[in-house]
């Protein structure tokens, strides 16, 4: 079975330039869930979708991010204009969220180092 | 709010040796508990889970019980492997929310290097 599919896998690219991560989640899974990884501030989650509706997005750290999830087999993140601090690796994960007993499934994520 | 606590890293062991996490949390109601691995380079995958009190998850050698009266669910694998380098990161899913999913609370994460 396909596990969640994230790309790139690695961008780069100058300050002020705009971003956008892609996400294709497992079928049949209703929740998608944006990371953000940093060695400074560990795993934060940004926004998570239930049945390809924002929910919560007060992990989301400025206007320059947004994420859209148009239908239930993709998603997007876009940082416009990027900036430096948003360097890290971005995750995308999915799963059966409206039971608690279920794991979300990760990405390989995207390395973003915005130069 | 939901929080884990997992001891601080990094952890440095020889191979075979026997490997203890602790992870302790703080939950309202009755959360599922997890542990994820990270190996370099790559996303978080699922190592085991537990969903309700005195269940004991396995995979791999590593296990974990649910504790309830103290609330903990300490990873452990009798003996290690280089290839078990990696980061470990306990979980879990608080109280529903409402909004249709549960989110789930991490660990900061404890990163374990086996040396031959």
């Amino acid at each position: 079975d396909a596990g969640v599919i994230q790309s790139p896998r690695h961008e780069v690219t100058e300050m002020g330039q705009e971003v956008t991560l892609r996400c294709k989640p497992i079928s049949g899974h209703n929740s998608l869930f944006w990371y953000r990884q940093t060695m400074m501030r560990g795993l934060e989650l940004l926004i998570y979708f239930n049945n390809n509706v924002p929910i919560d997005d007060s992990g989301m750290p400025e206007d320059r991010f947004s994420a859209k999830m148009p239908n239930a087999s993709f998603s997007t993140l876009k940082i416009q204009p990027s900036e430096p601090r948003d360097s890290a690796v971005y995750f995308c994960a999915s799963s059966l969220g409206s039971y608690s007993n279920q794991p979300q499934h990760f990405g390989d994520g995207t390395r973003l180092s915005i130069l | 709010g939901d929080s884990v606590t997992q001891m601080e890293g990094p952890v440095t062991l020889s191979e075979e040796a026997f490997l203890t996490i602790n992870c302790t949390y703080t939950a309202t109601g009755y959360p599922s508990l997890f542990w994820y691995v990270q190996y370099p380079g790559e996303g978080l995958q699922l190592l085991l889970k537990a969903t309700k009190a005195d269940d004991k998850g396995s995979n791999k050698g590593f296990e974990a019980t649910y504790r309830k009266e103290t609330t903990s669910f300490h990873l452990e694998k009798g003996s290690v492997q280089v290839s078990d380098s990696a980061v470990y990161f306990c979980a879990l899913t608080g109280a529903y929310s409402g909004a249709g999913s549960y989110q789930l609370t991490f660990g900061k994460g404890t990163k374990l290097s086996v040396i031959p």
